[in-house]
């Protein structure tokens, strides 16, 4: 099976844009979530979608928003770009059973805000 | 809410030796528990998980962790390091929210290991 991919995998953006990113999860996952990992910070959790809907959402500003398409398929967008958006984006993917279950990480989107 | 402290931000070992990595976890149910690995570049890879079947869980790559419930804890342990096992290493544990289980993870663990 192929794993979680994730696009584009770097991207340097400018204060003020805003920026779109892609994830494909691992074929029969219905789940898929979003993380922000930075030296400061670690990993945060964004958002989490389940067939098509929002299941769980971190405390992140409203300039981070999410959706999930019919195929599974997720893009993560962020508006009016932030110095402090640079990090290291992941996406993981799972079934969406719940208990013990595993996610399963892309490797990640590295955005770069100057 | 639960919570996650990995104590050490890095741990350095020589080729050889053990491996030692601290998590300790804050929980008032019973938790699902998580090691994973991240090397450089790349995104975290699971190495073992705790989900009450046994205390002692086995997984890949050598590693192993004990789930202490008196202790708070689920150390990570690997009897003889390789140059290979640098890298990062996250502790997570399970929380249900909103239906489904987000798990929390730790700060991270940076293994470095010296020939």
């Amino acid at each position: 099976k192929a794993g979680v991919t994730q696009t584009p995998r770097y991207l340097i953006k400018t204060r003020g844009q805003q920026v779109t990113l892609s994830c494909s999860p691992i074929s029969g996952h219905r789940s898929v979530s979003w993380y922000q990992q930075t030296p400061g910070q670690g990993l945060q959790f964004l958002f989490e979608y389940f067939s098509e809907t929002q299941r769980n959402k971190g405390n992140f500003p409203g300039r981070f928003s999410g959706r999930q398409f019919s195929n599974s398929r997720s893009e993560m967008n962020v508006s009016t770009l932030e110095l402090g958006d640079s990090a290291l984006y992941l996406c993981a993917s799972s079934l969406g059973q719940g208990k013990g279950e595993t996610q399963y990480f892309g490797p990640g989107t590295r955005l770069l805000v100057l | 809410a639960q919570s996650v402290t990995q104590l050490g931000s890095h741990v350095s070992v020589s080729e050889g030796a053990l491996v030692l990595l601290r998590c300790n976890y804050s929980s008032s149910v019973p938790p699902y528990l998580f090691w994973y690995v991240q090397y450089p570049n790349q995104g975290l890879q699971l190495l073992l998980k705790y989900t009450s079947a046994a205390t002692l869980v086995k997984g890949i790559n050598g590693f192993e962790a004990e789930f202490k419930k008196s202790e708070t804890s689920f150390h990570l342990t690997k009897p003889s390091a390789h140059m290979s096992d640098a890298a990062e290493y996250f502790c997570a544990v399970s929380d249900q929210s909103g239906g489904s289980y987000i798990p929390t993870f730790g700060r991270g663990t940076s293994l470095i290991v010296h020939p």
